[in-house]
């Protein structure tokens, strides 16, 4: 089985724009989660989505957002770019019957760095 | 506020020696938890999971111990193998106040094995 995906892997952009961020789950996976990296706050959940729509919610403001097509495939979209976005971007899969009691798999992650 | 802490960012050990990584936590709500390790570039992978009506758990060399008395978990790895070398992330998980289960993550130890 192919892993989970995440387009672009790397992407420059500069304050006041907006990003769209893209994930593929694992076949068969139905639920995906999205989280920020950053040095000092190590994963923050972003949200996740299970069947086309947003079942968890982390505390982030509403300049982030996401959605979740029929296919599984989720993407996840940052307006007005700010430096503090500057952060390596995760996407995780798993089946989703059960929520955050399943492993979830990880892609390779989006590295955004804000100018 | 961070529910869950790994108060140590990085740990040395000899490469054949016992590894242990802590973990604590502040939230009786937490039934669930699991560590994950992560290489650079790369996203984190599930290591092992515990649930909270056990105190320990075993898979080959790595062991996860549960004191729900002191709200504390501990990752062992015997014997240290220099590819453990990597970060790794404590998580927990319990349904908050919506009921809907959410994960919360710490901020991860750095383990380097030396040769």
């Amino acid at each position: 089985k192919a892993g989970v995906t995440q387009t672009p892997r790397y992407l420059i952009k500069t304050r006041g724009q907006q990003v769209t961020l893209s994930c593929s789950p694992i076949s068969g996976h139905r639920s995906v989660s999205w989280y920020q990296q950053t040095p000092g706050q190590g994963l923050q959940f972003l949200f996740e989505y299970f069947s086309e729509t947003q079942r968890n919610k982390g505390n982030f403001p509403g300049r982030f957002s996401g959605r979740q097509f029929s296919n599984s495939r989720s993407e996840m979209n940052v307006s007005t770019l700010e430096l503090g976005d500057s952060a390596l971007y995760l996407c995780a899969s798993s089946l989703g019957a059960s929520g955050h009691t399943e492993t979830q798999y990880f892609g390779p992650g989006t590295r955004l760095l804000v100018l | 506020d961070q529910q869950v802490k790994q108060n140590s960012p990085s740990l040395s050990v000899q490469e054949g020696r016992i590894s242990i990584l802590n973990c604590d936590y502040t939230n009786s709500m937490f039934d669930y938890f699991l560590w994950y390790k992560k290489y650079p570039a790369e996203g984190p992978t599930f290591l092992i999971s515990i649930s909270s009506i056990k105190d320990k758990n075993e898979d080959g060399r790595f062991t996860v111990f549960l004191n729900k008395s002191a709200k504390h978990l501990s990752l062992h790895i015997v014997p240290s193998q220099p590819g453990d070398s990597a970060v790794y992330f404590c998580a927990a998980s319990g349904f908050n106040a919506g009921n809907n289960r959410k994960l919360i993550w710490g901020l991860g130890t750095s383990l380097a094995v030396n040769p």
